[in-house]
């Protein structure tokens, strides 16, 4: 198993661009989420589901969007990249909400 | 609102030395805490899930133990070793999956 995969590892965006950070998992998870890292902040949960289909908003949700239309697949959008979501992004998966969650290894994005 | 705290924020012991790393939260109404390690420019690796109605979890050298009523978990760390080395986050979460991560404790241990 690859486990979680986190797909670009860096990435440079400049204000209003928009993208789409990739988050996969082969483990046949139903629980996927989003994390930011800040520092001083710690780690802030973005979005997250509980299956396909089905997608809800954490602590701090704008700016982001999400789809869940497979099992494996959970990818975080940004529409227009602004200076205030440079971060570290985490996706997470877990077989259901109260089971140890798997984190993959990371996004860095910075946004000139 | 959950909040988790975790003291010290930082930690440097002798190798050999065992410690005691301590992670409180405000709502006792928490469905399980879970420790994590992460390494600089890593992600987060999960060590234990204490769930709310256990005590403590082992394995290996660690031992984490809850105490809802008093809103307090402590992750022991038996005879530290340089690759214990890293950033040693508790998280609590509700019965929804969402975690509440504290701060942190950033141990080193020397040779």
């Amino acid at each position: 198993n690859a486990g979680v995969t986190q797909t670009p590892k860096f990435q440079v965006l400049k204000t209003g661009q928009s993208m789409t950070l990739q988050c996969a998992q082969d483990m046949n998870h139903e629980y996927m989420s989003w994390y930011r890292q800040d520092p001083g902040m710690g780690l802030r949960l973005i979005h997250y589901s509980v299956g396909a289909g089905i997608t809800d908003q954490g602590e701090v949700p704008n700016g982001y969007n999400v789809s869940r239309s497979t099992t494996e697949d959970f990818p975080l959008r940004l529409l227009s990249a602004a200076p205030s979501q440079t971060s570290v992004y985490f996706c997470a998966s877990s077989k259901g909400f109260s089971d140890t969650q798997y984190f993959g290894p990371g996004t860095r994005l910075t946004v000139l | 609102k959950q909040e988790v705290t975790q003291i010290p924020a930082a930690l440097s012991v002798p190798e050999g030395e065992n410690l005691v790393l301590n992670c409180s939260f405000t709502d006792s109404a928490i469905y399980n805490l879970q420790w994590f390690r992460q390494d600089p420019g890593k992600g987060l690796t999960s060590l234990l899930l204490i769930q709310s109605s256990q005590r403590e979890q082992t394995s290996g050298r660690l031992n984490a133990s809850l105490d809802k009523s008093s809103g307090r978990s402590t992750l022991y760390i038996a005879a530290s070793q340089p690759g214990d080395s890293a950033t040693y986050l508790c998280a609590a979460s509700r019965n929804t999956g969402k975690l509440i991560f504290g701060q942190g404790t950033t141990l080193q241990v020397k040779p």
